[in-house]
């Protein structure tokens, strides 16, 4: 099992560009979550799914915007990236024994 | 003021001493999570406590949940343990979500 996947691992953007963070998990699990991490800071949720076709804002939801059409896909979108958007994006998804993380996306936006 | 508040922020220590690290938290719960994230940045999933204490290898995380306290403790450390170590919790009110603390950093010296 891979189990969560990220892409990309870096990305640049300019201001105002839109980019998609794609995540994928083979476990099956109902719930999936994204995160970022600004240094100092604890992890603020973005968005978070209990199930295809269900969605909801987390902390920190402005910004971005998430779909699930599937189980396995849980993409999270920036439409109109602003420097204030610069962190490390990470996907997760849990079952009632534990967390499973993606390996991290670090976005720089200028 | 963060909901759950990690002690020591930084921690430095030999090799082979024992390790405690603690999180407070101030709200009702109904499940902890300790994770630790590798200075490459992935994070992995240690213990979920809803109570007791639980063991693997050289870890072990306790909880008092009358007291909204958990520890980890490392026994015989080593410089591979050398990662921040993260706590959250699942708060009661709102089951599908996580909040963090700001992490622990621990550093084990040879």
């Amino acid at each position: 099992n891979a189990g969560v996947t990220q892409t990309p691992k870096f990305r640049i953007l300019k201001i105002g560009q839109s980019m998609t963070l794609q995540c994928t998990q083979d476990m099956n699990h109902n719930y999936m979550y994204w995160y970022r991490q600004d240094p100092g800071m604890g992890l603020k949720l973005i968005y978070y799914s209990v199930g295809a076709g269900i969605t909801d804002k987390g902390e920190v939801p402005n910004g971005y915007n998430v779909s699930r059409s599937t189980t396995e896909d849980f993409p999270l979108r920036l439409e109109l990236a602003a420097p204030s958007q610069t962190s490390v994006y990470f996907c997760a998804s849990t079952t009632p024994g534990g967390y499973t993380f993606g390996s991290g996306t670090r976005l720089t936006v200028v | 003021k963060n909901e759950v508040e990690q002690s020591p922020q930084n921690l430095t220590a030999q090799e082979g001493e024992f390790i405690t690290i603690n999180c407070s938290y101030s709200v009702g719960i109904s499940a902890l999570h300790w994770l630790q994230q590798h200075p490459g940045g992935g994070i992995v999933s240690l213990f979920m406590l809803s109570s007791g204490k639980k063991k693997h290898g050289r870890l072990i995380a306790t909880i008092n949940i009358q007291e909204k306290h958990s520890s980890l403790h490392i026994t015989a450390s080593h410089p591979r343990d050398s990662a921040v170590y993260i706590c959250a919790v699942r708060k009661l009110e709102t089951g599908n979500q996580f909040y963090f603390g700001t992490g622990t950093s621990l550093t084990v010296i040879p």
